[in-house]
């Protein structure tokens, strides 16, 4: 089985600070992905990379960056944490190709900005 | 650009009853469509996923999706609920060329009357 670890399911942070989400994924997998999920709106995605160091913004990048230096983890940062990032983010993988792969998914990290 | 509605935000049926959760999508050509669950607190599970060929596909813990290209939807159904089935259901479609990219619905919560 696919296994997505989060590094932290639950993290409180202050405005300003930098924050590192950490995700590390045990398939081999080429894509990786970061999410966040707030009510009533679904999942939007964050960043995505398909392979090592390459990374694409996705439909809302602003405040956030991402790091892929090696396969199997795939960091997202805030910059200055904001309230407005207070939310549930989850990190999945997938196998390459062209397409029609299932993303697998992590737990998710419960992050607060205060 | 692809989209999916999930037009039922809450839905409650009662345990041994039918279920039923709609999913509309939007794509000129045949997407990959899949359904995932989400437990509380954790992240998301794939339940089905459907590609090409029959257009009924089995998935696990009893689910079934039907996707019909005439009415763009992909709806997922269960003749009889239980108690643990009570989650966030998500309908995601994904293209070919999309690089494993998905969008996902807004999300149906599901509650079970004992």
């Amino acid at each position: 089985d696919v296994k997505v670890t989060q590094s932290s399911r639950y993290l409180v942070k202050r405005t300003g600070e930098k924050v590192f989400l950490e995700c590390v994924q045990d398939m081999d997998h080429e894509n990786m992905f970061w999410y966040r999920q707030d009510p009533g709106l679904g999942l939007r995605l964050i960043y995505f990379s398909y392979d090592v160091k390459m990374k694409e913004k996705g439909d809302i990048p602003e405040g956030y960056s991402v790091s892929r230096e090696k396969k199997e983890r795939f960091s997202l940062i805030l910059e200055s944490a904001s309230t407005n990032q207070t939310s549930m983010y989850l990190c999945a993988s997938s196998p390459g190709g062209r397409g029609g792969q299932p993303q697998h998914f992590g737990d998710g990290t419960r992050l607060s900005i205060l | 650009a692809q989209s999916v509605t999930q037009p039922d935000i809450h839905i409650t049926v009662s345990e041994g009853a039918s279920l039923e959760l709609r999913c509309n999508y939007s794509y000129g050509a045949t997407p990959y469509l899949f359904w995932y669950v989400q437990s509380p607190g954790q992240g998301l599970q794939l339940l089905l996923k459907y590609f090409s060929g029959d257009t009924l596909v089995q998935g696990i813990k009893g689910f079934e999706a039907e996707f019909k290209r005439s009415q763009s939807s992909f709806n997922l159904r269960k003749p009889s609920v239980h108690w643990s089935d009570a989650a966030e259901y998500f309908c995601a479609v994904g293209v070919a060329g999309g690089g494993n990219k998905l969008t996902f619905g807004t999300g149906t919560q599901l509650k079970v009357e004992l």
